[in-house]
């Protein structure tokens, strides 16, 4: 079974500051996906990457797939109380149609 | 409405009753996926349905659990016999097809008492 493993858990920061989320595997996915999720919601997609060394930009959100397609990141540059959630990172299993979820982490942005 | 909805919102239930849970996907989405989240924590895949079909329920954590989808359209998950280890936010998803966009119901909180 392929698992992602997403660091860190918890990181709460001050409005204005960056940071960047780590999503690892040593396993190999056709894609990875990224979500934000708020409490009572169900996750929603931020953006998919496909291409090893991909680099996709969201406003202030950067994603990047790592060249061998097992890691991901993802940075925020300013963060702001909105940002606040629960980050997820997803990776489609090479050849199927199943998405193995990260372990999650959770951001708070203090104003 | 046009997203996915699922139902009830919320469940509780005590040690040894059966739950059936609901989700109503995008309508046109042909596939439809079910997930299990335990308290703040990541999505563990459950089962997946292209159409009425499930072509791989090895995700479902023990006999207890089944799910169906009929019409190609709304589908169950049932818990038979709950357990307190069932308590969890069970997601909902659709997308056009397997290989799209995955659009997540608010799913629904189970506590087993």
């Amino acid at each position: 079974t392929q698992l992602l493993e997403q660091s860190p858990q918890f990181l709460s920061i001050q409005e204005g500051e960056n940071l960047t989320v780590y999503c690892n595997s040593s396993s190999v996915f056709s894609s990875l996906q990224w979500y934000r999720q708020e409490p009572g919601e169900g996750p929603v997609l931020l953006v998919t990457v496909v291409t090893g060394g991909e680099v996709k930009k969201l406003k202030r959100l950067t994603f990047q797939f790592g060249d061998a397609r097992k890691d991901s990141s993802l940075h925020i540059t300013a963060a702001q109380p909105g940002d606040t959630g629960l980050y997820l990172c997803a990776g489609e299993e090479t050849g199927t149609y199943k998405y193995i979820f990260g372990t999650g982490t959770r951001l708070k942005v203090l104003a | 409405g046009a997203g996915v909805s699922q139902s009830p919102s919320n469940k509780v239930t005590e040690k040894g009753k059966d739950v059936e849970l609901r989700c109503d996907p995008i309508s046109g989405h042909t596939a439809l996926y079910w997930y299990r989240q335990s308290l703040g924590q990541g999505l563990e895949f459950l089962i997946y349905f292209q159409g009425n079909s499930a072509p791989d329920k090895s995700g479902l954590p023990s006999d207890r659990f089944s799910a169906e989808r009929t019409g190609g359209s709304v589908s169950t998950l049932t818990i038979q016999r709950t357990q307190q280890e069932d308590s969890a936010v069970y997601l909902c998803a659709s997308s056009l097809d397997s290989n799209n966009e995955q659009f997540f119901g608010p799913g629904t909180r189970l506590t087993v008492l």
